[in-house]
């Protein structure tokens, strides 16, 4: 397997764009997290998927911020509109089901820059 | 609430002689504990995983941590450090007794292994 795969890499926008990144999460993983990493406040999970449907939310900053799993093998996340402030490295990460002693694989993360 | 401290921001050492990047956590329950590594520009990979049994776990490029329940600590450590070991580290940890539940994740401490 692959293993977990973002796109784009990275990604230079303008203020007030909207921004989609994108994720395939490994193959019979059922759980799917999206994480945005800064200096300021390290890692931090904005929502997560168990079998496509999202079980927390609370994460996600504002309402700007939306992600969806229309199926079990892609995941989106929105800005719109994007801020410079939400500028970071947003990770993808996904797990196999239920057990709590399995860990996450990560992506290798896009890079957004909002000027 | 499940929480992870990792006291410093920053370790340096030499190479050749033994590193400690700390790590202590909180949970309710009993802890499934974590390690990964975050090289530049990449997500982070997984590098061990205490669940149960031995207290003393080894993982991959020759790391171990050991888990201590009375001092409630995760520290990872390597016996001679090597140059590429320079990554940024973060110790995660999950709470058994929560169902399913995320992993928190501490702030990360940088490594850097002088030659």
């Amino acid at each position: 397997d692959a293993g977990v795969i973002q796109s784009p890499r990275h990604e230079v926008t303008e203020m007030g764009q909207e921004v989609t990144l994108r994720c395939k999460p490994i193959s019979g993983h059922d759980y799917l997290f999206w994480y945005r990493q800064t200096m300021m406040r390290g890692l931090e999970l904005l929502i997560y998927f168990n079998n496509n449907v999202p079980i927390d939310d609370s994460g996600m900053p504002e309402d700007r911020f939306s992600a969806k799993m229309p199926n079990a093998s892609f995941s989106t996340l929105k800005i719109q509109p994007s801020e410079p402030r939400d500028s970071a490295v947003y990770f993808c990460a996904s797990s196999l089901t239920g057990a709590t002693n399995t860990e996450a694989f990560f992506g290798q993360g896009t890079r957004l820059t909002v000027v | 609430a499940q929480s992870v401290a990792q006291p410093e921001d920053q370790v340096n050492v030499a190479e050749g002689n033994p590193l400690t990047v700390k790590c202590t956590y909180s949970v309710s329950g009993n802890p499934y504990l974590f390690w990964y590594v975050q090289y530049p520009n990449r997500g982070l990979q997984f590098l061990l995983k205490y669940i149960t049994g031995d207290n003393l776990v080894k993982g991959s490029y020759g790391f171990e941590a050991e888990f201590n329940k009375s001092q409630t600590s995760f520290h990872l450590k390597k016996p001679s450090a090597l140059v590429s070991d320079s990554a940024l580290y973060f110790c995660a940890v999950r709470d058994s007794n929560s169902g399913y539940s995320t992993l928190t994740f501490g702030k990360g401490t940088m490594l850097l292994v002088s030659p």
